[in-house]
């Protein structure tokens, strides 16, 4: 079974501060995807950044980047330079090859200017 | 990129009726779409997996006769609440697999708010 946690379910940063976002997964898959996805008050998901479990290298999207430590099921989100604009709740996810996409508890992400 | 269209995005229905919420793969053919629901300040629990021209597979605890879930082409999936009750007011949420895609890549709707009254 797959199971996705964000242990943090809220966090607040200082407009300009960088902060980071927890999460653990759980899958008994060899290949695999993880996923953060950013879901604003219009509830829109919004992919923020994808990370294959193959690919030693850490995924980077302008101020987003991950730190995927495979052997600890480890996924964890950077915001660098946090704009008013980050404020979201933020889901972690993952997704076995040909399965199911299974989402984390989610962290609300408050912004302060 | 990739669009997945959701419709309606609002509705309100009566006790014991039934509404239907269509999603839409625009410029891609999706073999599989998923339904999703979220109450307030919850994470999206997958509801069923849609296989196009196959019955969906549904989570534990679904229940398959409440929502019915119908894949007829590889654009359209829809999701029928019937007989609603107002413990079925959520927000509804489709996403679609492009099997083109790189990365597994998977788009969502933009969501559906039902209403039950």
């Amino acid at each position: 079974a797959q199971t996705v946690t964000q242990s943090q379910p809220e966090m607040s940063v200082q407009e300009a501060e960088t902060v980071t976002l927890s999460c653990t997964y759980d899958t008994s898959e060899s290949d695999y995807y993880l996923f953060w996805y950013k879901q604003p008050p219009s509830r829109q998901m919004i992919l923020v950044i994808r990370q294959e479990a193959y690919k030693q290298q850490n995924a980077t999207e302008n101020r987003f980047s991950v730190n995927f430590q495979k052997a600890a099921k480890s996924f964890s989100l950077k915001i660098s330079d946090s704009q008013l604009g980050d404020a979201a709740m933020y889901f972690c996810a993952s997704l076995p090859y040909g399965n199911k996409l299974v989402f984390g508890a989610g962290t609300i992400l408050r912004v302060k200017s | 990129g990739a669009v997945v269209s959701q419709h309606p995005s609002w509705v309100i229905c009566k006790s014991g009726t039934s509404v239907k919420i269509e999603c839409r793969s625009l410029d891609f053919q999706a073999t599989t779409m998923f339904w999703y629901r979220q109450f307030p300040k919850q994470s999206l629990m997958l509801m069923a997996t849609s296989n196009e021209g196959s019955k969906a597979t549904y989570e534990q605890g679904v229940e398959k006769d409440k929502f019915l879930i119908n894949h007829a082409s590889l654009t359209l999936s829809t999701l029928t609440v019937t007989s609603a009750h107002p413990e079925d007011s959520s927000f509804y949420i489709c996403s679609a697999r492009d099997p083109q895609g790189a990365g597994n890549t998977i788009y969502f709707g933009e969501g559906s708010w039902l209403t039950v009254v």
